[in-house]
């Protein structure tokens, strides 16, 4: 089982749609959580953190179920700018805070 | 700019040519890390350094090496190239502590063995 596993997509949605991805990790000592964004061959730039009570940036809502060992991320009214790829990722104590990446989900928006 | 600068860009070489890809950061970051991305795979991390003159082994270490002498740079060698050792590769860093994680990224390094 992967540490961290994602839906790899593609979300084809349309402009103005709200779009929601997953992302379930296996290791209940994860402690913190994030979304990277990455466009195409690109470097991975941090989205938001995701904490336990749940956070909000703008047309981003990422939510944390600790029980559960999932973290979401929905995007509302999409952007034909938000296409990109979506990775979850989640560290533990021990390795120097290692960061586990996902595979990522990949969105693409349509007009 | 607060940056990371990997380079080159784009590397092809031929298996058994040792090479040198090149990394550094003007953020003062203690923690610096490679990984590499292949389709299906993800991100995962080949090494990393929590300062000068410490290293550690990440996910898949095997083929590479690195070094830390100066703070702000962490190259990383292929002593003998192979061509499953053909990937996207990124450079990152992020200041030491727990809570803040962040990591800055380099534009990436693709490298093909032939």
């Amino acid at each position: 089982r992967k540490e961290v596993e994602q839906d790899p997509g593609p979300f084809n949605v349309p402009e103005g749609a709200t779009v929601a991805f997953n992302c379930t990790y296996s290791n209940s000592a994860s402690q913190s959580f994030f979304w990277y964004r990455q466009d195409c061959r690109k470097e991975p730039k941090l989205l938001m953190s995701v904490y336990s009570s749940g956070n909000e940036d703008g047309r981003f809502t990422a939510q944390l179920n600790r029980a559960s060992q999932y973290i979401s991320l929905l995007i509302r009214d999409s952007k034909l700018s938000d296409s990109a790829t979506y990775l979850c990722v989640v560290s533990f104590t021990g390795g120097g805070n290692k960061l586990t990446f996902g595979t990522g989900t990949q969105l693409k928006v349509e007009l | 700019e607060a940056q990371v600068t990997q380079n080159p860009r784009y590397l092809i070489t031929v298996t058994g040519k040792k090479l040198t890809v090149t990394c550094s950061q003007n953020m003062n970051h203690e923690y610096m890390s490679w990984y590499r991305q292949d389709p299906g795979l993800g991100l995962r991390q080949i090494y990393y350094s929590m300062n000068v003159e410490v290293t550690d082994k990440g996910d898949v270490p095997e083929g590479y090496k690195v070094s830390r002498k100066e703070k702000r740079n962490f190259p990383l060698i292929l002593e003998s190239p192979s061509p499953n050792q053909t990937s996207l590769y990124f450079c990152a860093s992020r200041e030491a502590g727990v809570t803040n994680e962040k990591l800055f990224f380099g534009s990436g390094t693709q490298l093909s063995v032939l």
